[in-house]
């Protein structure tokens, strides 16, 4: 059973970048896609983007420009890095396994941006 | 982006009763639709993909269907566990996008 877990800061200050790294154990990262969700705080949730284990991405265009995920399959983690955020970016943050729907989420970490 | 337009936005429904939302794609997404349940601080759990293939461990009473553009998710009898938050999610065009969400409360 693989397992996630997503790992952080959880207060981020405006203009700043905002890490997270997601840790799979129970299995491997080379054999799937994993992706990042995020929920703002009593919202509905957004898809972030995704990675294939050989680096492969695809991102929401809305966050395009600040973001970057990148994988370590020698550590089996991968990782999000988004730029020069703001307060619309304080929400949960989840990893999870699979391109198009998910069947293995992390537990979640909320990230606060504030000052 | 294709906008996905889930109603309602809430309901309440006695135990034993029976539950329905709906869920609207702004264009054709095949039968590329996921469905979802959300409890209060934790992750979602896939309950249905491809609008009514049920995932694995999934009871019975939970059920979708629909293709094209509308779609329609059904818990046939309201059990207590099965109070959360709803939500609809395509897969057809990227970016992905998922409905605001129904909540399920037991009247």
């Amino acid at each position: 059973q693989v397992q996630l877990q997503e790992s952080g800061p959880g207060l981020v200050k405006p203009s700043e970048n905002l890490s997270l790294t997601c840790t799979v154990s129970g299995g491997s990262i080379s054999t799937n896609y994993w992706s990042w969700i995020r929920q703002p705080p009593g919202k509905g949730l957004e898809w972030i983007g995704y990675i294939y284990y050989t680096g492969s991405t695809n991102y929401n265009p809305s966050l395009k420009s600040r973001l970057t995920i990148s994988v370590d399959t020698s550590k089996n983690q991968f990782s999000l890095k988004l730029n020069s955020v703001t307060a619309a970016d304080t929400a949960v943050y989840y990893c999870a396994r699979g391109k198009y729907y998910y069947i293995s989420w992390g537990q979640g970490t909320l990230v606060t941006v504030s000052p | 982006d294709i906008q996905m337009t889930q109603s309602p936005s809430s309901l309440s429904a006695s135990v034993g009763g029976r539950v329905t939302i709906t869920c609207q794609a702004s264009q054709d997404i095949k039968n590329s639709l996921n469905w979802y349940q959300q409890k209060p601080g934790k992750a979602p759990k896939l309950l249905i993909y491809d609008a009514s293939d049920l995932e694995t461990g999934v009871p019975s009473r939970f059920s979708g269907s629909g293709s094209g553009t509308d779609f329609t998710f059904t818990i046939s009898s309201l059990q207590p566990e099965d109070i959360a938050t709803y939500y609809c999610q395509q897969c057809d065009n990227l970016p992905l996008t998922f409905g605001g969400g129904t909540k399920v409360e037991i009247k």
